[in-house]
C-alpha cells in the first residue's frame, strides 16, 4: 500500500520564478492539505482540496494555488517566488467527511535564491 | 482563533528512561481531534498517536501514551522505555473543523534527544 509521495524532493529556484510541486496521495484518500514548513518552526496550513475544489485556505497569498486532478493527487504552484519562501513543502492525505487524520508525504525542498 | 503550544523547545532522556513532552491548546469548538507526529530528520511528519476530544480514555500506542485533560486543554505525550530510534521533533497537533474543512494547527515542537 503505496504511502503519500511527492516530487521532486529538492528544488532550486531564483527569486521570480514560478515553481509546481506534486503530490500523490495514500491509496484510498480522495482529500490533499498542503502545508508550508520554515526551518525550525512547525508546519502552516495553506489549503485543502477535495473533489478537485479548494475547500479552506490557510493566510497564504494568492501567489499560492493549487489544483487537484480527478486521480486525486494534486499540485501547488508558487508565483513570483519570494526569499521567505523557502521552506519544506508537505503534502498530507485523508479521507473526506470529518476530521480525519492526515498522512504525510516525505515533502519538497524549496530553496529561493 | 485555534492556537496550540508546546513550551518544551528541547528535552533529553537516557534510553530506557521514560519522558514526558508537553502540549496544550486553546479552542472553542467541542469536536476536535488531538495528535502527536515525529518528525525525524529525513523530515517524514509520522503519525505517533491520535486521541478524541470525546473520548475520555487516553490513547495508547505501544511505547506512546497522552495525558488529555480536557478541561485543562492540555495533551502530552509519554515514551516509556525510550529508544535511540525516538530522537525527532515531536509536534502536537489539533484538527478543528471548519464548515466542511479540518485543518490541522501545529505547535512548535519538541526537540527529542536519546542519550546512551
Amino acid at each position: 500500500d503505496a504511502g503519500v509521495t511527492q516530487s521532486p524532493t529538492h528544488l532550486i529556484k531564483t527569486r521570480g520564478q514560478q515553481v509546481t510541486l506534486r503530490c500523490s496521495p495514500k491509496s484510498g484518500h480522495d482529500t490533499v492539505s498542503w502545508y508550508q514548513q520554515a526551518l525550525g518552526q512547525g508546519p502552516q496550513f495553506i489549503f485543502q482540496y477535495y473533489e478537485e475544489e479548494e475547500r479552506q485556505r490557510g493566510n497564504f497569498p494568492d501567489r499560492f494555488s493549487g489544483h487537484q486532478f480527478p486521480n486525486y493527487s494534486s499540485e501547488l504552484n508558487v508565483n513570483a517566488l519570494l526569499l521567505g519562501d523557502s521552506a519544506l513543502y508537505l503534502c498530507a492525505s485523508s479521507l473526506a467527511g470529518g476530521l480525519e487524520t492526515q498522512y504525510f508525504g516525505p515533502g519538497t525542498r524549496l530553496l529561493v535564491l | 482563533a485555534q492556537t496550540v503550544t508546546q513550551s518544551q523547545p528541547e528535552m533529553s532522556v537516557q534510553e530506557a528512561e521514560t519522558v514526558t513532552l508537553s502540549c496544550t491548546y486553546d479552542t472553542s469548538e467541542s469536536d476536535y481531534y488531538l495528535f502527536w507526529y515525529k518528525q525525524p530528520p529525513s523530515r517524514q511528519m509520522i503519525l505517533v498517536i491520535r486521541q478524541e476530544a470525546y473520548k475520555q480514555q487516553n490513547a495508547t500506542e505501544n511505547r506512546f501514551s497522552v495525558n488529555f485533560q480536557k478541561a485543562a486543554k492540555s495533551f502530552s505525550l509519554k515514551i516509556s522505555d525510550s529508544q535511540l530510534g525516538d530522537a525527532a521533533m515531536y509536534f502536537c497537533a489539533c484538527t478543528f473543523r471548519t464548515g466542511t474543512a479540518s485543518k490541522l494547527t501545529f505547535g512548535t515542537g519538541t526537540r527529542l534527544q536519546v542519550t546512551l
